[in-house]
């Protein structure tokens, strides 16, 4: 169990939707990070945040957006669900910026489907 | 962009028999490297990761790896695999926006 909590593990829905992920990172990390994983395009950082505030943006499309909040929850927001937007979305914490070799720890993932 | 290269998606090797998986990192500069393991219907765990104070970095599992730079490799290795072994392993790059190679698909033959 790395700490890492991410729900819902399993999500469908169909395209045009727009769904919520929710990532709870590991007690006393400050830093969460997203990452999507599918066949095609294989593990991609998508963002990070560190204390609330965004800290490194990857290759997340506009109609995706995340935030954290006081408590250090994250969530990932994707709008106007497309077919290729189905894919595992994983989230990773680590205790600081994330600007040395600590490692950062993964949850279980949500798998999205869109139909 | 900076990468980091795996080759061969899937790897068979028999029960007992080494396991090893070849990473390749573009960069002059030694950057920070981690090998990741995911088992069926679960997250990325961390094997281990290289750091400065040694090229040969020990793990969990009885997984190593040896940084190389003249070769900017940064290989896994397991002197004899157990069924358990069978999932896929992710070499990465960076520090906050991590890089993943393509990965390795491992099965382990009885």
């Amino acid at each position: 169990d790395s700490g890492v909590t991410q729900t819902p593990k399993h999500l469908i829905t169909a395209t045009g939707q727009r769904v919520t992920l929710r990532c709870s990172p590991r007690s006393g990390d400050l830093s969460v990070y997203w990452y999507q994983q599918s066949l095609d395009q294989g593990l991609q950082f998508l963002i990070q945040y560190y204390n609330g505030e965004e800290r490194a943006k990857g290759n997340i499309l506009e109609r995706f957006s995340a935030q954290q909040f006081p408590d250090l929850h994250s969530e990932l927001n994707l709008s106007s669900l497309e077919l290729g937007d189905s894919a595992l979305y994983f989230c990773a914490s680590s205790v600081g910026t994330g600007e040395t070799n600590q490692p950062q720890h993964f949850g279980d993932g949500t798998r999205l489907s869109i139909l | 962009a900076q990468s980091v290269t795996q080759l061969g998606s899937h790897v068979s090797v028999s029960e007992g028999a080494l396991v090893l998986l070849r990473c390749n990192y573009s960069s002059s500069v030694p950057p920070y490297l981690f090998w990741y393991v995911q088992y069926p219907n679960q997250g990325l765990q961390l094997l281990l990761k290289y750091t400065s104070a040694a090229t040969l970095v020990k793990g969990i599992n009885g997984f190593e790896a040896e940084f190389k730079k003249s070769e900017t490799s940064f290989h896994l290795t397991k002197p004899s695999a157990h069924m358990s072994d069978a999932a896929e392993y992710f070499c990465a790059r960076g520090n906050n926006r991590l890089a993943f190679g393509k990965g390795n698909q491992v099965v382990v033959i009885p």
